[in-house]
């Protein structure tokens, strides 16, 4: 069974800082999307990162796919309150193309 | 890019009832969609993969009794949660990925509330 492990769960900054969310896994994904999450609505698609050693910057966001292909890293500089939301890591599995998601990181941007 | 429609957005019904949530791609063809629920605070669980012209495949512990799932064509799935009850009040989620390619794209979810 592949899973993904995310961390940290919960996240709470101040309005500047900088913080990483972690994905890992012991399993080799073929590509790796991160998603972005508003309460009440679906997951937005941020990027999908393919390439063992990767790196993606979106503005203040910089995504790395680990060189395994096992393990990604989303980084945010001097976060704003706009950034809150649920993060969501998920890999495309090895089972007819499902995806499989990590447990998701709660982030709270404080002013 | 690619759009995903799901509808209705909030629904509130009684215990008992049965109600129907439609999942469509609008500008491209997906033969393959996904329904998950999730939990307040909580990752997507994955419920069933629906594929275009045959049985929907449920995932371990989803009882497809209970969740009945069609996708009669390329653009639409329905997920209808037959004789409702409180605990199935969730934010039900459809996902739909464009034919050849491995990205999924989402809706915007539907609240359902059992009263």
């Amino acid at each position: 069974t592949q899973l993904l492990e995310q961390s940290p769960q919960f996240l709470s900054i101040q309005e500047g800082e900088n913080l990483t969310v972690y994905c890992n896994s012991s399993s080799v994904f073929s590509s790796l999307q991160w998603y972005r999450q508003e309460p009440g609505e679906g997951p937005v698609l941020l990027v999908t990162v393919v390439t063992g050693g990767e790196v993606k910057k979106l503005k203040r966001l910089t995504f790395q796919f680990g060189d395994a292909r096992k393990d990604s890293s989303l980084h945010i500089t001097a976060a704003q309150p706009g950034d809150t939301g649920l993060y969501l890591c998920a890999g495309v599995g090895n089972q007819g193309g499902k995806l499989i998601f990590g447990q998701g990181t709660e982030l709270s941007v404080k002013p | 890019g690619a759009v995903v429609s799901q509808h209705p957005s909030r629904v509130i019904c009684k215990s008992g009832t049965s109600v129907k949530i439609e999942c469509r791609s609008l500008d491209f063809q997906a033969t393959t969609m996904f329904w998950y629920r999730q939990f307040p605070k909580k990752s997507l669980m994955l419920m069933a993969t629906s594929n275009e012209g045959s049985k929907a495949t449920y995932e371990q512990g989803v009882e497809k009794d209970k969740f009945l799932i069609n996708h009669a064509s390329l653009t639409l799935s329905t997920l209808t949660v037959t004789s409702a009850h409180p605990e199935d009040s969730s934010f039900y989620i459809c996902s739909a990925r464009r034919q050849g390619a491995n990205i999924q794209y989402f809706g915007a979810g539907t609240r359902l509330s059992v009263l």
